[in-house]
């Protein structure tokens, strides 16, 4: 089935650095692409998404590139500010059946931004 | 509008007892998506009810099932509860078609109900 590798699990920045989160996965017919962010304690929010037919994609200090021949894609956090601390995780929609109800997560990465 | 909302937020079984969780889909919302959250782990797909029927199905036994009601609201039950069972269950809602498009799948997540089993 589906699966989605996720590196690192913790990743610990300064304040103003970048951060960069990597999956890679297999078996999978999947064209959409989102990443989650998940504060402690609170709901998993969606921050970002890409299509199959795109690289890359930005939304102020977030970015993320997708090789899907490669089958890997990643986040990139510019400028860090200590509320971008929390689990973000990326995700695979569909399964190899072409389904696309179902999400796959990545184990997730913790983030911590130092002041 | 109103988001998705869960109850309950916390609770405490024993093995081999029943747990029905209930989750109120965002307004406009017609898909309900449930999701186990082992603790350090990423949520893991358990099904999904499109309009009141089961439309997809994670890899888990049958003693998890669900129900979507005609208001989209649903309830995940799991009977015959075990240790591993302890988790937070997510509900998300979502607008979609039975065959929707790719990327169609947008979920907006509740809170989460937190189950012990003791």
């Amino acid at each position: 089935g589906e699966n989605v590798e996720q590196h690192p699990s913790t990743l610990s920045v300064q304040e103003g650095d970048s951060a960069v989160i990597k999956c890679t996965y297999s078996d999978s017919a999947s064209n959409y692409f989102p990443w989650y962010k998940q504060e402690l304690g609170k709901r998993p929010q969606l921050i970002i998404d890409i299509r199959s037919n795109v690289g890359e994609k930005k939304d102020q200090r977030i970015a993320v590139t997708l090789n899907k021949t490669a089958k890997h894609f990643s986040l990139h956090i510019t400028e860090t500010q200590p509320e971008d601390s929390a689990v973000y995780f990326c995700v695979l929609e569909g399964d190899s059946g072409g389904s696309n109800y179902k999400l796959t997560f990545g184990k997730g990465t913790l983030l911590t931004v130092n002041p | 509008e109103t988001g998705v909302t869960q109850s309950p937020t916390h609770l405490i079984k024993t093995r081999g007892q029943q747990v029905t969780l209930r989750c109120s889909s965002q307004s406009g919302h017609n898909t309900v998506s449930w999701y186990q959250q082992a603790l350090g782990q990423g949520p893991q797909f358990i099904f999904q009810y499109y309009r009141e029927e089961e439309n997809g199905r994670g890899n888990f036994p049958p003693r998890f099932s669900g129900l979507q009601f005609p208001n989209y609201s649903s309830e995940l039950n799991v009977n015959a509860l075990e240790l591993d069972d302890s988790a937070l269950y997510l509900c998300a809602s979502s607008l979609g078609r039975r065959r929707a498009r790719s990327g169609a799948n947008v979920l907006t997540f509740g809170a989460g109900s937190r189950l012990t089993v003791l």
